[in-house]
């Protein structure tokens, strides 16, 4: 059984730029949850997918999207970077979207905007 | 939004010591909690959930317990040892229809000295 992974592992990007980000979800996990976490913070939900489609959504702006492919791996989409979008990446996989207690997570991508 | 802040709560305990680590959380109607233990560099690891039903729940040299009239969770880890050095989360999360977004709480550091 293969864990939650995610690429890249660092990332430095501009303000203004565009930026993707992959998780491939552990192994028979269908359920893909993105949290951004910034330094000295707790994570906070950004959005989750579920059957490739988005399954709710923290508070975040439009220009975080995300994506959901048929093997359950999910990227996470950021345009028009700003200095405050620097941060630890995370994303998580569970077996269901619905109140499921068990979500793995990955190591996370960490993203600093210059 | 939340207040931001890079000094979180720490805990500083010896070897062998028993640990309990403090969280205090905001929506009443939160059907499930869980522990989360963040190292350096990596991401949230699962350690135990616990549902609003319930009042305490052990595991492997940790127990939690929830206390829904004020809205109080802790964790208690036994013999505490060096590799429990960490980051402690606790996330609250709706269940039924609602999709499995987790709340987490700021953070607490523990560092055990051997």
């Amino acid at each position: 059984e293969t864990g939650v992974t995610q690429s890249p592992t660092h990332l430095i990007k501009t303000r203004g730029q565009q930026v993707t980000l992959r998780c491939s979800s552990q192994s028979g996990h269908n359920t893909v949850s993105w949290y951004q976490q910034a330094l000295g913070q707790g994570p906070q939900f950004i959005f989750q997918y579920y059957r490739e489609e988005e399954n709710g959504r923290g508070n975040f702006p439009p220009r975080f999207s995300g994506l959901q492919f048929p093997n359950y791996s999910s990227e996470l989409n950021v345009n028009a970077l700003e200095l405050d979008d620097s941060a630890l990446y995370l994303c998580a996989s569970s077996l269901a979207p619905l109140g499921g207690s068990e979500q793995y997570f990955g190591p996370g991508t960490r993203l600093t905007v210059t | 939004g939340e207040s931001v802040g890079l000094h979180l709560p720490t805990l500083s305990v010896q070897e062998g010591d028993n640990s309990i680590i403090n969280c205090a959380y905001s929506n009443s109607a939160s059907d499930y909690f869980i522990w989360y233990k963040q190292e350096s560099g990596k991401g949230p690891q699962f350690i135990i959930d616990i549902r609003s039903n319930m009042d305490k729940r052990q595991g492997q040299r940790v127990t939690v317990l929830l206390n829904k009239t004020v809205k109080h969770l802790s964790l208690q880890i036994a013999a505490t040892q060096p590799g429990d050095s960490a980051v402690y989360f606790c996330a609250e999360g709706a269940g039924g229809t609602s999709y499995g977004k987790l709340t987490f709480g700021q953070g607490t550091i523990l560092t055990v000295h051997p």
